[in-house]
């Protein structure tokens, strides 16, 4: 079975530029999160949607982050602009309905702004 | 959720069992205790989890005390593939999420 899929598994980018990051969930799966990873936070999660809805909003650092998730099988989050400080790396987890079931990861977006 | 206290490092030698202790003394009555390792650079990867009861899969096993307030991850036979950060997390339904909320972890040298 395929797992969570993202892409591009590599970024780099001018800050000021818009970056899109996509994840695929498993399919299946009605339970999206976004996580950010760097050396001196570790892992945080930005946002995260049940059956597409965002449910919980409070780990997007700010105005310049944005998540969408127009239907089951699709998410995006873009920054506008990006700033050097976003440079980490990105990734995208699912899960079944039941929200004790565990949440599966993709490989992750290492994104760098220059 | 309840925090959770892990060692920051271990080693163990190869072919042998490798246990990872994990504190959660303020874990509630419906927090779940989650075990995920991250191999570096790529994403996490689930392990295992257990609400109350000991649980065993084909990677590895979950030994939980009576009283719920730590756990012990074994790996039974430790291989240099082994060697990652694994993270303890407990996280439950209070919440209504299921949210997961990550520490630093133990990282986990298998060594020759």
């Amino acid at each position: 079975d395929a797992g969570v899929i993202q892409s591009p598994r590599h970024e780099v980018t001018e800050m000021g530029q818009e970056v899109t990051l996509r994840c695929k969930p498993i399919s299946g799966h009605n339970s999206l999160f976004w996580y950010r990873q760097t050396m001196m936070r570790g892992l945080e999660l930005l946002i995260y949607f049940n059956n597409n809805v965002p449910i919980d909003d409070s780990g997007m650092p700010e105005d310049r982050f944005s998540a969408k998730m127009p239907n089951a099988s699709f998410s995006t989050l873009k920054i506008q602009p990006s700033e050097p400080r976003d440079s980490a790396v990105y990734f995208c987890a699912s899960r079944p309905g039941a929200s004790n079931q565990p949440q599966h990861f993709g490989d992750g977006t290492r994104l760098s702004i220059l | 959720d309840a925090k959770t206290t892990q060692p920051t490092s271990m080693d163990c030698a190869e072919g042998r069992a490798a246990n990872l202790p994990c504190n959660h003394s303020t874990i509630s009555g419906n927090e779940y205790v989650y075990w995920y390792r991250q191999i570096h650079s790529q994403g996490p990867q689930y392990i295992i989890h257990g609400l109350k009861n000991n649980e065993t899969n084909e990677m590895a096993s979950l030994i939980i005390t009576e009283d719920r307030k730590s756990s012990t991850l074994i790996l039974p036979h430790a291989t240099l593939r082994d060697t990652a950060v694994y993270y303890c997390i407990a996280s439950g339904l209070s919440s209504n999420t299921g949210k997961l909320i990550f520490g630093q972890g133990t990282t986990l040298q298998v060594k020759p």
